[in-house]
């Protein structure tokens, strides 16, 4: 098992619409939760943390956090052409050795229509 | 403003012939990260050092050794380059400041085995 599951899409979503995205993670005591948005031939760029259950508002972009679940989601709300990207679920957990272990999911391809 | 810089930027190498990719930052960061990058899989970690003298293996280190050489530099050796090792791979650095700290990552380096 992955420790971090993305759906690959594409997810195709009309403008102005609504976007969602979903990760699931396996280690129980991942710490801190990120998505990073990545356009084709580009380093990714994070665009929004979360460390605690609920929610956290950040603009357009909503990110949300169920750790009982293992489930990280990110809201995208008044979706626009220049939001089509491909968005990276990333976890950061401890090793044994005490040190910070960045993990990425597949990634979600994200198209929004105009 | 460099932050964090990767040579080369492009390679190409023929089966069995070494490289080493060079990743410096001019942050100050504890922590670096090696990953790769192949379509479908996301950002995979190769290596990682939370700080100087440390590394760690991460998801796919098999054919790779890294060096940590002081806090500004950490690079990635292929001893005997593959074409499973084609790929785009991406260095990256934070803080070890508790459970939070962004990743800032280079601008890749894009490397094909012939």
């Amino acid at each position: 098992q992955k420790e971090v599951e993305q759906n690959s899409g594409p997810l195709s979503v009309p403008e102005g619409a609504i976007a969602s995205l979903n990760c699931t993670y396996s280690d129980r005591v991942s710490q801190s939760f990120f998505w990073y948005r990545q356009y084709s031939g580009k380093s990714p760029e994070l665009i929004m943390s979360i460390y605690s259950n609920g929610d956290k508002e950040d603009g357009r972009f909503t990110a949300q956090l169920n750790k009982a679940s293992q489930y990280v989601s990110l809201l995208i709300r008044d979706s626009q052409p220049s939001d089509s990207a491909t968005y990276l679920c990333a976890v950061l957990t401890l090793n044994s050795g005490g040190y910070q272990k960045v993990t990425f999911g597949t990634g979600t391809k994200l198209q929004v229509i105009p | 403003n460099a932050g964090v810089t990767q040579t080369p930027k492009f390679q190409v190498l023929k089966t069995g012939q070494s490289m080493t990719l060079q990743c410096a930052q001019d942050m100050n960061h504890n922590s670096m990260y090696w990953y790769r990058q192949d379509p479908g899989m996301g950002l995979r970690l190769i290596y990682y050092s939370a700080s100087e003298g440390t590394t760690d293996k991460g998801e796919v280190p098999n054919g790779y050794n890294v060096s940590r050489l002081n806090k500004r530099e950490f690079s990635l050796r292929l001893e005997s380059a593959a074409p499973s090792q084609t790929s785009v791979y991406f260095c990256a650095s934070k803080f070890n400041k508790g459970q939070t700290g962004e990743l800032f990552f280079g601008e890749g380096s894009r490397l094909t085995v012939l």
